[in-house]
């Protein structure tokens, strides 16, 4: 099966922009996490989607959206880029929602740089 | 924050040598996952131990956990310069699908 491949690997935007990006799921999966890592702050959770619904949330700004589509790819958006915005944005697929003894698989993630 | 801590936040050692990665947490857990992280990279899952489980093996790596005092370990044993990368617990609170990492401890191993 393919991995979990995620769209663009590289961006570069500037302060008020707004970005989106794409993760498609191993084949199968219906379960997509999405993640936000900064040297900073670590691995921090953004949201969580199953059949097409958000289910969990990170404590991050509204700023930060995401959806799901029927065939299990998702898309982030961050609108109003900040320059605390720039991170790896991994994404991670699971067959089904949050069971802790799922393992999840993880994209190759997206450099976002905003300057 | 309930994101966990690891320690070391570094550790080098030379090849061959054993390296032990430590996690705490906060709340008690469902069960807890390790995972490795190659620079700037996607995770790579390693090892899965349930709550009620006390340790596990797999391969060069063996796995702790203690729920009493909240905390797991990593041993990875005979260690190769192939293991240099970041390793991270991941855990969910009892009663919660959100699943949480640790802050992740950076190994380098010297050839």
């Amino acid at each position: 099966k393919a991995g979990v491949t995620q769209t663009p690997r590289y961006l570069i935007k500037t302060r008020g922009q707004q970005v989106t990006l794409s993760c498609s799921p191993i084949s199968g999966h219906r379960s997509v996490s999405w993640y936000q890592q900064t040297p900073g702050q670590g691995l921090q959770f953004l949201f969580e989607y199953f059949s097409e619904t958000q289910r969990n949330k990170g404590n991050f700004p509204g700023r930060f959206s995401g959806r799901q589509f029927s065939n299990s790819r998702s898309e982030m958006n961050v609108s109003t880029l900040e320059l605390g915005d720039s991170a790896l944005y991994l994404c991670a697929s699971s067959l089904v929602m949050g069971r802790s003894t799922d393992t999840q698989y993880f994209g190759p993630g997206t450099r976002l740089t905003v300057l | 924050s309930q994101q966990g801590e690891e320690d070391p936040q570094a550790l080098s050692i030379q090849e061959g040598e054993n390296a032990t990665m430590n996690c705490s947490y906060k709340t008690s857990i469902n069960n807890l996952q390790w995972y490795r992280q190659n620079s700037g990279r996607g995770l790579v899952h390693l090892i899965l131990i349930r709550s009620n489980e006390r340790e596990k093996h797999s391969g060069r790596l063996r796995v702790t956990l203690d729920t009493s005092k909240k905390s797991s370990s990593l041993l990875i044993t005979a260690s190769r310069a192939a293991d240099t990368a970041s390793y991270f617990c991941q855990y969910s609170g009892a009663g919660s699908y959100q699943l949480t990492f640790g802050k992740g401890t950076k190994l380098s191993v010297i050839p």
